[in-house]
């Protein structure tokens, strides 16, 4: 596809169960970040990746939260034991990493995660 | 943890109308970009204004940048019903990943 994509776009879970998040970034960007966006805290970066090299982890929450990209493209991020709290948009981005142009990153639609 | 503060949080103005939004930030940066995002969700890339510029232009939209009160201004002019949106401005620090600290956005209304 010509954007970065996400799935579910929305999704319902109780609390306590584990939830995965999908991204597919532009092909052959090779950075990737995970944003979240929540009523409270606003959108905070949670996750960046750069090839592979080692992801930026700062902006997780807690250890419930992780995340992995395979083959260095396709990025899973997983939140385990869910809370109430943790219910926010969840955004994916990315963006080249090489030549003019490579500072703008390109959002995908986002997953609406609502914890009951 | 969010970089800085926009203002005003809301707005509200007349088709034709010019917009402006305030951003500032607390620390040094590489660049300071505007986003905009309908609907709670995706967000589109606006414009980049790099800390060694001042000004920067893109069609009806016109950014400043002044680092020495670390701030930044989006105007929209002659606005339209469609530029209905939350903007907000989102910095890249120094020596960074290329993470964005966004700030808390500014809702704008168009009337038509």
């Amino acid at each position: 596809g010509a954007g970065v994509s996400q799935s579910p776009s929305n999704k319902v879970t109780e609390k306590g169960k584990d939830v995965e998040l999908r991204c597919d970034p532009i092909s052959g960007h090779t950075a990737l970040y995970w944003y979240r966006q929540s009523l409270g805290q606003g959108l905070e970066f949670l996750i960046y990746f750069q090839g592979n090299s080692a992801p930026d982890k700062s902006g997780l929450p807690s250890d419930r939260f992780s995340a992995e990209r395979t083959g260095g493209s396709v990025s899973t991020l997983t939140i385990q034991r869910t809370q109430q709290e943790d219910s926010a948009v969840y955004l994916c981005a990315s963006r080249f990493t090489s030549g003019r142009g490579t500072d703008t990153q390109y959002f995908g639609p986002g997953t609406r995660l609502t914890v009951l | 943890s969010q970089q800085g503060e926009e203002d005003p949080q809301a707005l509200s103005i007349q088709e034709g109308e010019n917009a402006t939004m305030n951003c500032s930030y607390k620390t040094s940066i590489n660049n300071l970009q505007w986003y905009r995002q309908n609907s709670g969700r995706g967000l589109v890339h606006l414009i980049l204004i790099r800390s060694n510029e001042r000004e920067k232009h893109s069609g009806r939209l016109r950014v400043t940048l002044d680092t020495s009160k670390k701030s930044s201004s989006l105007l929209i002019t002659a606005s339209r019903a469609a530029d209905t949106a939350s903007y907000f401005c989102a910095t890249v620090r120094s020596g960074n990943t290329g993470k964005l600290i966004f700030g808390q956005g500014t809702t704008l209304q168009v009337k038509p």
